[in-house]
């Protein structure tokens, strides 16, 4: 089992680029989540999907967009990337006993 | 967001020392959860909790789940250089939809030799 695996690992772009995070997890679990991680702010909820078929904003969720694939996979757009958008990325997934667990997250910075 | 209360915010420890910390917050909590995050990694999880007063432990590592349901607590035993990192608490507030999870500022660990 890979656990929930993260690309791309590093990523700089230029103010006003877009891309896709992608996450997968092969735990065949229902809930995942992408939170930012700040210095002095600690993980926050951008987005989740309590389940495939429906994604719910959370604490954070101006300036990007989610996409629940299928059971395994839920990216996150950046439409147009801003320096406020600097952050580490985390994915996250969750099964019936709420044990959450991490991707290696990615790294992202934006000029 | 609600943010749960972790401290302390850092410890620097000798080698063989115990260590301590605690996460309490306002409101009541069905599941704690305690991670360790490495610089460059993903936050991994230690352990889970789920009944108030459940005591459970992974190698050195001890946590509680609080009476109140409101605090929970972590305690390393005779650490060693490679406890170093950041621990997180989180917590699934009662009530709280699927697993959305409130978590702490994190305990930056740092072990002497």
């Amino acid at each position: 089992n890979a656990g929930v695996t993260q690309t791309p690992k590093f990523q700089v772009l230029k103010t006003g680029q877009s891309m896709t995070l992608q996450c997968a997890q092969d735990m065949n679990h229902n809930s995942m989540y992408w939170y930012r991680q700040d210095p002095g702010m600690g993980l926050r909820l951008i987005y989740y999907s309590a389940s495939e078929g429906t994604t719910d904003k959370g604490e954070v969720p101006n300036g990007y967009n989610v996409s629940r694939l299928n059971k395994r996979e839920f990216s996150l757009r950046l439409e147009s990337a801003a320096p406020s958008q600097t952050s580490v990325y985390f994915c996250a997934s969750t099964g019936e006993t709420y044990e959450q667990y991490f991707g290696p997250g990615t790294r992202l910075t934006v000029t | 967001g609600q943010q749960l209360n972790q401290s302390p915010q850092s410890m620097f420890i000798q080698e063989g020392e115990d260590v301590s910390m605690n996460c309490t917050s306002s409101s009541i909590f069905n599941t704690w959860l305690w991670y360790k995050q490495e610089p460059g990694e993903g936050p991994v999880l230690l352990i889970a909790l789920y009944k108030a007063g459940e005591l459970t432990s992974n190698g050195r590592l001890t946590a509680q789940f609080g009476i109140t349901r409101k605090d929970s607590f972590l305690n390393i035993s005779a650490s060693i250089p490679s406890d170093v990192g950041i621990y997180f608490c989180a917590g699934r507030r009662l009530g709280t939809s699927y697993g959305k999870l409130t978590f702490g500022q994190g305990t930056i660990l740092t072990v002497h030799p």
